[in-house]
């Protein structure tokens, strides 16, 4: 089936470490996303990509890094530089053109303790 | 640079009314994209309904209607005969020519039987 799966769907890392979130698609998606989202809250922008090899910050890139080497591939690094890194991060792909939806994971809930 | 708006934190309404979740938005783009989510508890986002900049009508999905007025920069989604199941918390969000797509706060909205 094609689809968006993120893994882990629960992560546990001590504060100060790095830690990779997966995120691949099946759909032949150009354009990815990466979205962190806090409890009760509205989902936040923090990288997206429109194709191979370029990204672009959203609204909360500080803290985070991603790359985007495979067209299938959008992996979501959360630094030790970001403060307060617990929360929900969702990710999406959407084939190109502006009036297509994005398909969304199930996401990754991360705590830091 | 692009804001989405979604003024109502939450909203009560009874089983088979209809309910209005506000949503206004600001780009400079001529051509972009509206989009409203709805995320139950369980975390998964599912995508509801789409209206284009240059859609001259209003798009309507099912239950779902959304009334879009271009000149006063609103898109908002129209839930007619409200189940038990819609209980969840719905968010607007648009694509604009750089492919970036923002999302709003999110209004929760609770039906009661």
């Amino acid at each position: 089936d094609g689809g968006i799966t993120q893994s882990p769907k629960y992560l546990f890392r001590k504060e100060g470490q790095n830690v990779t979130l997966s995120c691949e698609q099946n759909l032949n998606h150009d354009a990815m996303y990466w979205y962190r989202q806090d409890p009760g809250q509205g989902l936040r922008l923090i990288y997206y990509s429109q194709i191979v090899n370029d990204f672009q910050k959203g609204d909360i890139a500080e803290g985070y890094s991603v790359s985007r080497e495979k067209k299938e591939s959008f992996p979501l690094t959360v630094t030790s530089a970001q403060k307060n890194p617990t929360a929900f991060y969702l990710c999406a792909s959407s084939p190109p053109g502006r009036v297509t939806e994005a398909f969304f994971g199930q996401g990754t809930r991360l705590t830091v303790v | 640079a692009q804001k989405i708006t979604q003024t109502q934190p939450g909203m009560f309404v009874q089983e088979k009314e209809a309910v209005t979740l506000d949503c206004t938005y600001d780009t400079s783009d001529q051509s972009y994209g509206l989009f409203w989510y709805k995320q139950p508890s369980s975390g998964e986002m599912i995508f509801l309904i789409y209206q284009g900049s240059y859609d001259e009508q209003n798009a309507t999905e099912g239950r779902y209607s959304l009334n879009f007025q271009k000149a006063r920069k609103s898109a908002n989604l129209v839930i007619s005969a409200s189940q038990l199941g819609d209980s969840a918390m719905y968010f607007c969000a648009m694509r604009g020519s750089d492919y970036k797509l923002s999302f709003g706060a999110g209004t929760t909205v609770t039906v009661r039987a």
